[in-house]
């Protein structure tokens, strides 16, 4: 089984505030990275695939960087307001691999 | 929009009961796949489908089979359910693997006493 990493598991963020969380995944055998939100009561909704090394992607105020040679990702969320509170998952998907391995998620409350 | 839609929100059941997990999507997707979510330990892949009567075990698949009848239609089925069993489960679907987005299902919570 592959191991995917998240961290920190829970942050509290204060409105406002800018935050970012690490997705760490094996640097070897690298074929896509994806990233979900999941808010409470509703369905996970991806935010962005990624599958280049430098990849930066960006949606709203919330970005992601990419480096597969050292096997991370970063979240970036500009300016967390209350809405932004969700747990946040990342997926990687390895070269030749038909099923995505989940990291735990980091679960973000900001607070108004 | 892609619609996934699961036939519960929230089942209770006894240990030893035959417990059928139905998901539905709507937009012709290949894939299908029943994941079930516990604290801390993010999505884990029971099973997978990525066609009519195809299927593929995931991570964790001891405990459970999968049926997949039509391409619309994924079922998770717990043949003797047991307490272990209680979690968080969630359907999705893509287009096809690896590189295309999941679209997952509101999730069913089910507690097994």
């Amino acid at each position: 089984i592959l191991n995917v990493e998240q961290s920190p598991q829970s942050l509290h963020v204060q409105e406002g505030d800018s935050t970012n969380f690490t997705c760490s995944f094996p640097s070897s055998n690298f074929y896509a990275l994806h990233w979900y939100r999941w808010e409470t009561a509703k369905s996970p909704e991806a935010l962005f695939v990624m599958t280049l090394n430098g990849d930066e992607k960006k949606k709203g105020r919330i970005s992601a960087t990419l480096n597969t040679k050292e096997g991370y990702s970063y979240l970036y969320i500009k300016g967390s307001q209350p809405e932004d509170s969700a747990t946040y998952l990342c997926a990687f998907l390895r070269a030749a691999g038909n099923k995505l391995t989940f990291g735990g998620g980091t679960r973000v409350l900001v607070k108004p | 929009d892609v619609k996934v839609t699961q036939s519960s929100r929230y089942l209770v059941k006894r240990t030893g009961e035959k417990v059928f997990l139905e998901c539905v999507q709507d937009m012709d997707h290949e894939n299908m796949f029943w994941y079930r979510q516990d604290p801390g330990l993010g999505l884990r892949l029971i099973y997978f489908s990525y066609d009519v009567k195809m299927k593929e075990k995931g991570d964790i698949p001891e405990g459970y089979s999968v049926s997949r009848e039509k391409k619309e239609r994924f079922s998770l089925i717990l043949e003797s359910a047991s307490t272990n069993q209680t979690s968080m489960y969630l359907c999705a679907s893509s287009f096809s693997t690896g590189v295309e987005t999941q679209y997952f299902g509101p999730g069913t919570r089910l507690l097994v006493l």
